[in-house]
């Protein structure tokens, strides 16, 4: 059974770093085509695709958000770390990770997720 | 990056009804859409990948087809849990891309 589970700080202040952790179990980053990512949903508004790690520490980052995002994982562990630097009020949301499979010939998709956790920018 | 636009954005049916949403990628996305529910308070849920292959333990009154740049997700007998909030999402580039979003709503 696959589950994804994030963690972190639910507020932050205005121009700090936030460090989430999305533990996973049910499958492993250390197998070929296994991919985790996060995504995020500011309150009522659409989904934003942040990152991703490969099973092969290849990473991906939003073009937009990559001078402030960092991704890596912990195989060891079962965990992928993302960390976001100068946090701002807009950046106040539903932070979720989710699973990608890269399998030949087949298109990736968000196949299992975690619940999310409300990270909240204020002072 | 590669836009995807969602038409409507919202929706009033009722049970019973036959709905189509379509989603349209800004270039050829070929076919890697997929499509999402997501209900208040929860996790998007993947309902169909690869624009047409629905996904394991999604009911098959839930369709999708599509190519290029252009895709529908059909509901043929909307059900009272259906209603909810639906993503279609590319994969073809980096960045992945998610449409704006269609609510259903009941009638």
């Amino acid at each position: 059974q696959v589950t994804l589970r994030e963690s972190g700080p639910a507020l932050v202040i205005p121009t700090q770093t936030v460090t989430l952790t999305c533990t996973f179990s049910g499958f492993s980053l250390s197998t070929s085509g296994m991919c985790v990512n996060w995504i995020r949903q500011p309150p009522g508004k659409a989904l934003e695709w942040l990152a991703r790690v490969d099973w092969d520490d290849e990473k991906n980052y939003s073009p937009s958000l990559r001078t402030r995002l960092t991704i890596s994982k912990d195989t060891s562990k079962n965990q992928v770390v993302l960390t976001m630097t100068n946090m701002d009020p807009v950046d106040t949301a539903t932070y979720y990770c989710a699973r990608t499979s890269n399998l030949i010939e087949v298109p990736p998709a968000f196949d299992f997720w975690g619940h999310g956790a409300l990270v909240t920018v204020s002072s | 990056d590669i836009q995807m636009t969602q038409s409507p954005s919202s929706l009033s049916a009722s049970v019973g009804d036959r709905v189509t949403i379509t989603c349209r990628a800004s270039q050829s996305i070929t076919g890697y859409l997929s499509w999402y529910q997501q209900k208040a308070g929860k996790a998007p849920n993947l309902l169909i990948f690869a624009a047409s292959t629905l996904q394991s333990g999604v009911p098959s009154r839930f369709s999708g087809s599509g190519s290029g740049t252009d895709f529908t997700l059909t509901i043929s007998r909307l059900q009272p849990e259906d209603f909810a909030t639906y993503y279609c999402q590319q994969s073809s580039s980096i960045p992945w891309t998610f449409g704006q979003g269609t609510k259903l709503e009941i009638k």
